[in-house]
Parts: C-alpha cells; sequence; structure tokens
C-alpha cells in the first residue's frame, strides 16, 4: 500500500525559533492534508494541497507541495508555545482515502 | 458546522467481548466514513472504508471478521470490534467526508471525530 514518511519524529525548539517537518510519499499523490493533533486530542484539519508546486500561508505556516507531487512541508516561522503538537501529513491517493505520515512532534520551550 | 461525533468516548471490556463504537456526522451527511486505529505516540493507520448501503473495503493485513463496519445510513457508521483481545487495545477515530450529491469531489476534506479509547483487559 502507500506508504508516507514523515521526518524528523520530534523537534524541539525554543520559542521564537523556526520549524519545518517534510513528508515523502512513495507514490504519487492525488493531494495531500496536514493536521495538528494536540496530546489527548484528535487530529485538525489544517489546510489541503492539491496542485503540483502549490504553497499556501496561513499567518505563521507556510505549506509546500512539491513539484511531482511526492513530498510536501510544512514550516512554522516564529514558533509560539500555541504550536506544541503533533503535525502529521496524510497523503491521498486517487481514490481519496488518505494516509497518514508517522507525526512529527513539536515542543516548544518558552 | 462539519461536526462528527464518536461514542463511547472510552470503553473497558474483557477480553472476548464484542465492543461497538459509534461515528455520527452531526450536521452534514456523509456517503464515505473511513476507521482508523492509532497506537501511543503513532500515527493514524486506516483500518477501512465505510460507504453508505454497500460493504467496506479493509486495508491490507485488517481482518474484516475481526472488525465488522456498517454503514446504515448517511450519518452513521459502526465499527464492532469481535472477540476483543488486549492486543486491541487502541484509540480508534472515525472521519466522515461530506456528500455533496453527484459526483463527488476527489479534494474534499475529512472531519475527524473525538476517537474512542478501547481498553481490553
Amino acid at each position: 500500500g502507500q506508504q508516507v514518511m514523515q521526518i524528523p519524529q520530534y523537534q524541539h525548539v525554543q520559542e521564537g525559533e523556526d520549524f519545518t517537518t517534510y513528508c515523502n510519499s512513495s507514490t504519487t499523490l492525488s493531494n495531500i492534508q496536514w493536521y495538528k493533533q494536540r496530546p489527548g486530542g484528535h487530529p485538525v484539519f489544517l489546510i489541503q494541497l492539491v496542485k503540483s508546486g502549490e504553497v499556501k500561508k496561513q499567518k505563521r505556516l507556510t505549506f509546500q507541495f512539491g513539484e511531482a507531487k511526492k513530498n510536501s512541508s510544512l514550516h512554522i516561522t516564529a514558533t509560539q508555545t500555541t504550536d506544541v503538537g503533533t503535525y502529521f501529513c496524510a497523503g491521498g491517493d486517487n481514490f481519496n482515502k488518505f494516509y497518514f505520515g508517522s507525526g512529527t512532534k513539536l515542543n516548544v520551550k518558552p | 458546522g462539519a461536526v462528527v461525533s464518536q461514542h463511547p468516548s472510552w470503553v473497558i471490556c474483557k477480553s472476548g467481548t464484542s465492543v461497538k463504537i459509534e461515528c455520527r456526522s452531526l450536521d452534514f451527511q456523509a456517503t464515505t466514513m473511513f476507521w482508523y486505529r492509532q497506537f501511543p505516540k503513532q500515527s493514524l493507520m486506516l483500518m477501512a472504508t465505510s460507504n453508505e448501503g454497500s460493504k467496506a473495503t479493509y486495508e491490507q493485513g485488517v481482518e474484516k471478521d475481526k472488525f465488522l463496519i456498517n454503514h446504515a445510513s448517511l450519518t452513521l457508521s459502526t465499527l464492532t470490534v469481535t472477540s476483543a483481545h488486549p492486543e486491541d487495545s487502541s484509540f480508534y477515530i472515525c472521519s466522515a467526508r461530506p456528500y455533496r450529491g453527484g459526483t463527488s469531489s476527489l479534494q474534499e476534506t475529512q472531519y475527524f471525530g473525538p476517537g474512542t479509547r478501547l481498553l481490553v483487559l
């Protein structure tokens, strides 16, 4: 089946530093979604990217979809303690099923 | 809008019993719902796709006789863990994709329920 790899597994940053997580798929994706999960909570949808090379911004968050539609990244500028959580990418196949990456757990020290 | 509920939120049962988990879309209709499981500190693993009015499709390695899925209406899907064992203890999460009518978009967002924590003793 489809595999979506995500790195790093953990990231500890000082508040104000930047953070990036990367996803890589073994196959070409139809689209990719990003989610944030707080401890004890459920995944919350952040954004969806569909087009090759697409870049979307949400305030301090920048999402990119690779030209080949096999990789994606999420970059957070000037992290805040409210950014703490696990960030998952989920690659969508042609049948609109989504396969989650392993997640990157972000810890922000105040 | 786009709220998905799950019931129960947590359950503890004895080994050998069956447990039913409900997933409801509260303010939209969903022809397709997805069931995932998540082990502690791990990612979500897609178990099966639940289609209203037809049989669920299971991912490779997921036993369909172990995890019975019924999508009886456009707002309800159930997952029954039959003859549960301690290794079935996990966090089960459903998601629902809104039904837009006609040809569904391949780019539709899915909305997650709050999850059900299952502990089998």
